[in-house]
């Protein structure tokens, strides 16, 4: 079992719609989960980070934390074509300062 | 100013050789990384330095060997390249040794391609 999972995609959504976009980790130890963005070519950017259970919003942005089920996601709200990337997901373990990458969701908002 | 500076941003080398990859951070960072993404774009931890002290040294091969000279620099050298290494290499950064404050900043990445 991997230990951050995604599905790969690609998420089709059209302009205006929510995204929804979803991760799974194996280590229940997990702490802090984070979501980058990384246009094709570029380096990743991070938009969102969460520690407890629950919702964090940040504009347009929602993540969502399910430690029980060990489950984090990332609403995009409002979809905007510029919004087309690849979404990875990373959760940090323990004290290290290790991040570890999902293989990330790669997003279309089509017109 | 860019926060975390890679050089070079490409290179293309021959099997066999050897090729350094440096990165500079402005941030004030305690913590730097080397991450390796292959062309499916999962990243991968290869190492990680705090204040010019190696904390994570994950199954690289020893070809790789990474050098901090200050907690501001980390250059990432390569011996006798070899196919499978072209990839992107992106360096990072983060406060403390918790990525957990705010994550990393990466740095541009150098596309690495070995031929």
């Amino acid at each position: 079992q991997k230990e951050v999972e995604q599905n790969s995609g690609p998420l089709s959504v059209p302009e205006g719609a929510i995204a929804s976009l979803n991760c799974t980790y194996s280590d229940r130890g997990s702490q802090s989960f984070f979501w980058y963005r990384q246009y094709s070519g570029k380096s990743p950017e991070l938009i969102m980070f969460i520690y407890s259970n629950g919702d964090k919003e940040d504009g347009r942005f929602t993540a969502q934390l399910n430690k029980a089920s060990q489950y984090v996601s990332l609403l995009i709200r409002d979809s905007q074509p510029s919004d087309s990337a690849t979404y990875l997901c990373a959760v940090r373990t323990g004290t290290a300062s290790k991040l570890t990458f999902g293989t990330g969701t790669r997003l279309q908002v089509t017109l | 100013d860019t926060a975390v500076s890679q050089t070079p941003k490409y290179l293309v080398t021959q099997m066999g050789n050897d090729k350094s990859i440096k990165c500079e951070q402005n941030l004030g960072h305690d913590t730097m990384y080397w991450y390796k993404q292959d062309s499916k774009k999962f990243l991968k931890i290869m190492f990680s330095y705090n204040n010019k002290e190696l904390i994570i040294n994950e199954t690289v091969p020893n070809r790789f060997s990474p050098k901090s000279p200050d907690k501001a620099h980390l250059n990432l050298h390569i011996n006798s390249l070899e196919l499978g290494d072209s990839a992107v290499y992106f360096c990072a950064s983060s406060r403390g040794s918790g990525a957990g404050r705010g994550g990393y900043t990466f740095g541009s990445g150098t596309r690495l391609t070995v031929v």
